[in-house]
């Protein structure tokens, strides 16, 4: 079955940019039908969707962070990415990716989440 | 401030009934389904519930969800020490175009 997979940086520090990796397995991104996503989890927090692009190479993002994401993909690696630019202390989560069926919003599977603290 | 209104927290003792609200307006849960995310404590949230009542393969019956209008529900029956858990709900958006979360209960059995 399909399985994520987040990768990046633990510490970033403030005013620099955020780099994370999902590598997908057991499946491929190019299919249609599904968003691969990016959600984040502000310690002790609920679930904050950040965006997702599709594998037509459209992205669409929540207009709280537009401004600094984006996000694109690498079929021939099976991996997206989310890139978070001017990060500060707020930026401080868990990150998630995951998969999202178009049209439904059936997140699932999700990747086991990589906590990525802003700190100098 | 979330979108989706939900409960901070809910209880029950092991074997009874509880349930967990999730209000929303026409523009997510009016509009489009409802889903449940269980998540544990340091792990990755788990879809529960899709399409407002469809429990995917291995979630227990005893889980069930509703809708009506605006709002939606999670019941869980015959309540079991391992359910003690976070619960989520979450709906795609229109008017935000993207997916729409709950802030989150969570459930303690006493």
């Amino acid at each position: 079955q399909v399985q994520l997979q987040e990768s990046g940086p633990g510490l970033v520090k403030p005013s620099q940019t955020l780099y994370l990796t999902c590598t997908v397995s057991g499946g491929s991104i190019s299919s249609g039908g599904y968003y691969w996503s990016w959600i984040r989890q502000h310690p002790g927090k609920g679930l904050e969707w950040i965006g997702y692009i599709y594998s037509s190479g459209s992205a669409h993002y929540n207009p709280s962070l537009s401004s600094r994401v984006t996000m694109s993909f690498d079929t021939a690696k099976s991996q997206f990415y989310l890139i978070l630019r001017s990060v500060t202390a707020a930026d401080t989560a868990v990150y998630f990716c995951a998969r999202d069926v178009v049209g439904y919003s059936w997140i699932d599977p999700w990747g086991q989440g990589i906590l990525v603290t802003v700190s100098s | 401030q979330s979108v989706l209104t939900q409960p901070p927290s809910a209880s029950g003792t092991p074997g009874q009934r509880v349930s967990i609200s999730c209000s929303g307006s026409s523009s997510n849960i009016g509009s489009h389904t409802v889903n449940w995310y269980q998540q544990f404590p340091g792990t990755a949230p788990k879809l529960l519930i899709y399409s407002n009542n469809q429990r995917p393969s291995g979630v227990p019956d005893r889980f069930s969800g509703s809708k009506s209008g605006t709002s939606a529900s999670l019941a869980i029956s015959g309540l079991q020490s391992e359910d003690e858990a976070d619960y989520y709900c979450a709906a795609w958006d229109g008017s935000l175009n993207g997916v729409v979360f709950g802030g989150g209960t969570k459930l303690t059995v006493l």
